[in-house]
């Protein structure tokens, strides 16, 4: 069965500073995507970053950047220069092409202090 | 161009009643999915579908229902409702499945 996991289950950092949300997944489809998303108080949940399993460079988004190590089954999501509005709960989730499932974590919630 | 739009925002119910949700997704977005979440759950797919027919379904008993119409507007139904029906319901659209998916402001319904 297709899991995700995040193991940090609260984060804070210093606004400006960087800090990196974990995530591991085990999925036996060979064509897949892995997504963060972010859920601010507003509850929408907001698409921060995706990529696609097949692509070996990490993807990127401003002051977002995944390291995506394929062979681990880890995709871990950078934040640098964190600003307040970063505080939400971020999901990682892992969708295969094929069935429009999306398989969320159990998400991280990041306060960035002021 | 318009989000995914889910109606209505709030919704209470009593046990034992059914209820409708309504989402109607990007324009030209021909996926939808729909998710639960709880606290103590997370977030739980519960069906995905496209050009009206239903390619995937979550774990979720038989009282949970769902439909897509022509215009790729989506309803889902929970019938018999329990206490513990009481969640955020996400509504997600997409161009293609798991391309990259677009979701509503959900809808809050309580079951008391």
């Amino acid at each position: 069965a297709q899991t995700v996991t995040q193991s940090q289950p609260e984060m804070s950092v210093q606004e400006a500073e960087t800090v990196t949300l974990s995530c591991t997944y085990d999925t036996s489809e060979s064509n897949y995507y892995l997504f963060w998303y972010k859920q601010p108080p507003s509850r929408q949940m907001i698409l921060v970053i995706r990529q696609e399993a097949y692509k070996q460079q990490n993807a990127t988004e401003n002051r977002f950047s995944v390291n995506f190590q394929k062979a681990a089954k880890s995709f871990s999501l950078k934040i640098s220069d964190s600003q307040l509005g970063d505080t939400a709960m971020y999901f990682c989730a892992d969708g295969s092409s094929n069935t429009g499932k999306l398989i969320f974590g159990q998400g991280t919630t990041l306060q960035v202090k002021p | 161009k318009a989000g995914v739009t889910q109606t209505p925002r709030y919704l209470i119910k009593t046990r034992g009643q059914q209820v409708t949700l309504s989402c109607s997704p990007i324009s030209g977005h021909r996926s939808v999915s729909w998710y639960q979440q709880t606290p103590g759950q997370g977030l739980q797919f519960l069906f995905e579908y496209f050009s009206e027919t239903q390619r995937n379904k979550g774990n979720f008993p038989g009282r949970f229902s769902g439909r897509q119409f022509s215009n790729s507007r989506s309803e889902m139904n929970v019938s018999t409702l329990e206490l513990g029906d009481s969640a955020l319901y996400l509504c997600a659209s997409s161009l293609v499945g798991a391309g990259g998916y677009t979701f509503g402001s959900g809808t809050r319904l309580t079951v008391v």
